[in-house]
């Protein structure tokens, strides 16, 4: 069954230190998304792309993020200067066309530590 | 901003029983999908439902979303050990599959042999 696959599984990093997440999605879907879990609390949205641009995000996703389809594969997840709270679960999302009543697909996600 | 109750938070059960998860919202979502979620690992999608009033059945787990298309339901029958894990609501609130989820907080499920 097709995958959504994201790197690293872990990343310890320090405050201030810039981080890459990187999701590689299912390769016929269409739109690709980052989501983030705090130890101990509720899956929240970060962002949506689609076409080539973000098409939604979050009160969460400040100026310190950004996404970036580099290739014709990968999605990245860039936080420029992390902070003590980034510190949480990444998920990187994909699903298919843009009729309502498709699923998401979701990989296992990233650890992000910021000491 | 659109909230998503789930209930109950915990939920610890003998194999064989039934159970019922309920998620609700003052808000109108477009669609409502339920997840999986196993301990450091990604949501595992379940099932959608998009149509209000819509009952969906996958083996012993039957979905339904509400008439308003405002609230949800996941009832297990004859639960089992392998059920447990921590069940998620997520509704969507834009018309295509490019809008956001909101996720509910979850209910941890655990069936006791």
């Amino acid at each position: 069954e097709p995958e959504v696959t994201q790197t690293p599984s872990h990343q310890v990093t320090q405050m201030g230190q810039e981080v890459i997440l990187r999701c590689v999605p299912i390769s016929n879907h269409l739109y690709f998304y980052w989501y983030r879990q705090i130890l101990g609390q509720k899956v929240e949205f970060l962002v949506s792309f689609y076409n080539n641009e973000i098409s939604e995000k979050s009160e969460i996703f400040d100026d310190q993020f950004s996404v970036e389809r580099p290739d014709g594969s990968n999605f990245t997840l860039k936080i420029r200067s992390t902070k003590l709270e980034d510190s949480a679960m990444y998920f990187c999302a994909s699903s298919d066309a843009p009729e309502v009543g498709y699923g998401y697909t979701f990989g296992s996600g990233t650890r992000l530590t910021v000491v | 901003t659109q909230l998503l109750e789930q209930s109950p938070q915990f939920l610890s059960i003998q194999e064989g029983e039934n159970l019922t998860v309920y998620c609700n919202s003052s808000s109108v979502f477009s669609s409502l999908q339920w997840y999986r979620q196993e301990p450091g690992e990604g949501p595992v999608l379940l099932v959608t439902v998009v149509t209000g009033g819509e009952v969906k059945k996958l083996k012993r787990l039957t979905f339904q979303f509400g008439d308003a298309r405002k609230d949800s339901s996941l009832h297990i029958t004859a639960a089992q050990p392998g059920d447990t894990g921590l069940y998620l609501c997520a509704g969507a609130s834009g018309e295509t599959s490019g809008s956001r989820l909101t996720f509910g907080e979850g209910t941890q499920l655990t069936v006791n042999p």
